[in-house]
């Protein structure tokens, strides 16, 4: 079965370390993305990648960086940098011009 | 400046009438609109979506409007179930820039 799958589910951190969160897929996409989900808020773009080793930043890109050096991996790191960090974060992937397909989300909490 | 609204945070309907959940937006580059479902701790699943060619498209219980000249388009479930009971984002995107843009969603709770 195909897929994008987030790992871990939930990640608990202290306030000023980095963490990473993981995203991989298994579809063929050539599109990844990374959202944020905050109660009220929606879900807002973090940043996204057209191509392997290519990216771009979202709306909310301060505080974290993304690599894409493999077509079915896309991870996040979010950085000390990240004001409030705390979130469910989702990725997604596609293929162009086609609906994004999510993963199931890792909830981090900073304290 | 937010460019996808979706100003009804909550809708409540009884079971097998009809749901009518709202979106706006602003940017009229946008070209392609989609629809999603999400539950709690998982991910959001795709429903319906429609070009800016097309004003309906329709997919079982689940229908989408799209007026271009409103910048508005709504999702209608007939008959609306138990299980449709979630919280449903709108998307848009403009053609070729991969970046979809949602909305902050509407809960909508089914009640049987």
């Amino acid at each position: 079965d195909g897929g994008i799958t987030q790992s871990p589910k939930y990640l608990f951190r202290k306030e000023g370390q980095n963490v990473t969160l993981s995203c991989e897929q298994n579809l063929n996409h050539d599109a990844m993305y990374w959202y944020r989900q905050d109660p009220g808020q929606g879900l807002r773009l973090i940043y996204y990648s057209q191509i392997v080793n290519d990216f771009q930043k979202g709306d909310i890109a301060e505080g974290y960086s993304v690599s894409r050096e493999k077509k079915e991996s896309f991870p996040l790191t979010v950085t000390s940098a990240q004001k409030n960090p705390t979130a469910f974060y989702l990725c997604a992937s596609n293929r162009a011009r086609s609906p994004l397909h999510f993963g199931n989300g890792t909830r981090l909490t900073v304290t | 400046d937010q460019q996808v609204k979706q100003n009804s945070p909550s809708l409540s309907v009884q079971e097998g009438r009809i749901s009518i959940l709202n979106c706006d937006y602003t940017n009229s580059m946008f070209d392609y609109f989609l629809w999603y479902k999400k539950y709690p701790a998982e991910g959001p699943t795709f429903l319906i979506s429609i070009s800016s060619i097309k004003d309906k498209n329709e997919d079982g219980r689940f229908t989408v409007f799209l007026n271009k000249s409103a910048k508005h388009l709504s999702l209608h479930i007939v008959p609306s179930q138990p299980g449709d009971s979630a919280v449903y984002f709108c998307a848009a995107e403009t053609s070729g820039t991969y970046k979809y843009i949602f909305g902050t969603g509407t809960r909508l709770k089914v009640l049987a």
